[in-house]
């Protein structure tokens, strides 16, 4: 599909194990963000990639959490030794960088940490 | 503290009636977005504003941008069940700039 695919769907893992999450944007978009909605909740925006420029990390919540992007295209968000609270739907959306550029969302992975 | 601060944070209502959601903060934005979720579901832009007093209709939803573009309202006219969701408020501080988003207002519209 030509829209922003995000895997796995649902995650189920004990604490203390490591997880990756993946992001397609949808292609041509420069920017990609990861946000983290707990149940219900608004979005907690986690980092931000924009082209080539360093990415925007002031939204991880712990060195536990990290993500890249290669080849400015997939993105890869990884949670160490995962935590009960990392328990959330972490989604990805993708954007071509102009003035009033729009975000195109996944529907999500959601991850449950036993 | 959330740079956009959204309100209320739930509402319940009546088939046919009116309300109005608001977005607030101290910062001026360049434009702001707004967007409803449904459950399961990312996020789907709805409308964006980006002069200061704007106003933008999509059939029963009115959205204005405040005249120093540091605050937002949406205003659903005869809310009806489908309406249902989470309404989130997000704005960029310059153009090109990362969107933030607020904490977000989840409706409800029984029928």
């Amino acid at each position: 599909g030509a829209g922003v695919s995000q895997s796995p769907s649902n995650k189920v893992t004990e604490k203390g194990k490591d997880v990756e999450l993946r992001c397609d944007p949808i292609s041509g978009h420069t920017a990609l963000y990861w946000y983290r909605q707990s149940l219900g909740q608004g979005l907690e925006f986690l980092i931000y990639f924009q082209g080539n420029s360093a990415p925007d990390k002031s939204g991880l919540p712990s060195d536990r959490f990290s993500a890249e992007r290669t080849g400015g295209s997939v993105s890869t968000l990884t949670i160490q030794r995962t935590q009960q609270e990392d328990s959330a739907v972490y989604l990805c959306a993708s954007s071509l960088v102009r003035r009033t550029g729009e975000l195109f969302f996944g529907e999500g992975s959601r991850l449950t940490v036993l | 503290t959330q740079l956009l601060e959204q309100s209320p944070q739930f509402l319940s209502i009546q088939e046919g009636e009116n309300l109005t959601v608001y977005c607030n903060s101290s910062s001026v934005f360049s434009s702001l977005q707004w967007y409803r979720q449904e459950p399961g579901e990312g996020p789907v832009l709805l409308v964006t504003v980006v002069t200061g007093g704007e106003v933008k209709k999509l059939k029963r939803l009115t959205f204005q941008f405040g005249d120093a573009r540091k605050d937002s309202s949406l205003h659903i006219t005869a809310a009806q069940p489908g309406d249902t969701g989470l309404y989130l408020c997000a704005g960029a501080r310059n153009a090109g700039n990362m969107l933030t988003f607020g904490g977000g207002t989840r409706l409800m519209v029984k029928p």
